[in-house]
């Protein structure tokens, strides 16, 4: 168990729906990412929360957003889904960003996403 | 931009046998940090081992070694006396320092099978 937490584990809704995907931080971690693991383009990064702010973007769609809150908990915000957005979606939570290995990666088990 | 290649998409290896799987990355960077995580079918992804591009000692952690080679963009992970709970997708992953946003990229995978 890493710490961090996921919910939900699963995730089925239509095209066109909008959902919300939630993660909590390991005790004391500032830093969140989220990751997309699909079939088709691999694990890519998609954005990172630090204390709040954002820090990083990465291969996020305009359709998604995400944002940290005062607890440091995560959203991630997915809508107008397609077909193509049917995947597994990671958060994970290090100290400090750009710390190196020291920063170690604390993955949560993820949100399968399908779309029908 | 960095990249990073795992040329071997399914790897076979007998139980107690030692393995190796392959990793290459392209970075204009002289400091990094190149991990390896371990992906079982439940999903999970976990830490194997870490590597600092500025030490020329080869990470080791039990029955997991790297063989890092800094100048040839090289970092394979050796796995010895494999076990049958050694298998899973394996992923090679790189990390920037003093990165604004401490994002991993991450290869393609390599799958890894154990026979008894």
């Amino acid at each position: 168990d890493s710490g961090v937490t996921q919910t939900p584990k699963h995730l089925i809704t239509a095209t066109g729906q909008r959902v919300t995907l939630r993660c909590s931080p390991r005790s004391g971690d500032l830093s969140v990412y989220w990751y997309q693991q699909s079939l088709d383009q691999g694990l890519q990064f998609l954005i990172q929360y630090y204390n709040g702010e954002e820090r990083a973007k990465g291969n996020i769609l305009e359709r998604f957003s995400a944002q940290q809150f005062p607890d440091l908990h995560s959203e991630l915000n997915l809508s107008s889904l397609e077909l193509g957005d049917s995947a597994l979606y990671f958060c994970a939570s290090s100290t400090k960003p750009g710390q190196g290995f020291r920063n170690e990666q604390f993955f949560g088990p993820g949100t399968r996403l399908t779309v029908l | 931009a960095q990249t990073v290649t795992q040329s071997q998409p399914e790897m076979s290896v007998q139980e107690a046998e030692t393995v190796t799987l392959s990793c290459t990355y392209d970075t204009s960077e002289s400091d990094y940090y190149l991990f390896w995580y371990k992906q079982p079918p439940s999903r999970q992804m976990i830490l194997v081992i870490r590597q600092e591009a500025y030490k020329q000692q080869n990470a080791t952690e039990n029955r997991f070694s790297v063989n890092f080679q800094k100048a040839a963009k090289s970092f394979s992970l050796k796995i010895s006396d494999s076990q049958l709970g050694d298998a899973a997708m394996y992923f090679c992953a790189y990390h920037r320092i003093r990165s604004q946003g401490g994002k991993l990229i991450f290869g393609q995978g390599t799958e890894l099978s154990v026979k008894p």
